[in-house]
């Protein structure tokens, strides 16, 4: 099956600097790839997704790029604020797999003045 | 609109004992979908529901896990007898029918701990 692997675990960054988080995945048939951010406490909630047909998507301060021949993609967030801290997850769901949405780990955010 | 609800937010337990947990999915969405996430660890797949039938429970980790979603509206996912194990938040998402890859909202979630 699909396998999600996402680091780092743990990233620190001060403010107004940029974050990347890496994932990479296996199944090479994936074709749809969501981030979720989850604040304390809070839902995980979809913040940018990618589709394999596409090579970078960008929404104001976050970005996600995707090579489909290494089969990782990436998050970018440039200019980060405090409220950027969170649990960063990226996914993957598999064309002709349903709807399943695979994830990896979580990345711990951390946004320091 | 209001979310994706789940009941109760926290429970304690002791091992052996049963916990049934509720998802209300957003109106109208006809995917509903669990996920469970053991401490410092992925957020795993367990079952998505299509209305009321079960469109895939590849995930379930054994027969002691039981979804249901009678009349294709609200779910519930009852661990009997629950183990040490099952610790965890389990996640309820739901998602509206639509051709190819559509976003799941989430639930706040609910923090199981077995002791």
């Amino acid at each position: 099956g699909e396998n999600v692997e996402q680091h780092p675990s743990t990233l620190s960054v001060q403010e107004g600097d940029s974050a990347v988080i890496k994932c990479t995945y296996s199944d090479s048939a994936s074709n749809y790839f969501p981030w979720y951010k989850q604040e304390l406490g809070k839902r995980p909630q979809l913040i940018i997704d990618i589709r394999s047909n596409v090579g970078e998507k960008k929404d104001q301060r976050i970005a996600v790029t995707l090579n489909k021949t290494a089969k990782h993609f990436s998050l970018h967030i440039t200019e980060t604020q405090p409220e950027d801290s969170a649990v960063y997850f990226c996914a993957a769901r598999k064309a002709g797999g349903g709807n399943k949405l695979t994830f990896g780990t979580g990345t711990q955010l951390k946004v320091e003045l | 609109e209001a979310g994706v609800t789940q009941f109760p937010s926290h429970s304690v337990i002791e091992k052996g004992q049963t916990v049934t947990l509720r998802c209300d999915p957003i109106s109208g969405h006809d995917n509903l979908y669990w996920y469970r996430r053991v401490m410092g660890k992925e957020i795993k797949f367990l079952l998505h529901f299509v209305k009321e039938s079960k469109q895939d429970e590849s995930g379930m980790p054994n027969n002691r896990f039981l979804a249901e979603r009678t009349g294709g509206t609200y779910s519930t996912l009852k661990v009997q007898p629950a183990e040490l194990e099952d610790s965890g938040v389990y996640f309820c998402a739901s998602s509206q029918v639509a051709g190819g890859p559509n976003e799941q909202f989430f639930g706040p979630g609910t923090r199981l701990t077995v002791l």
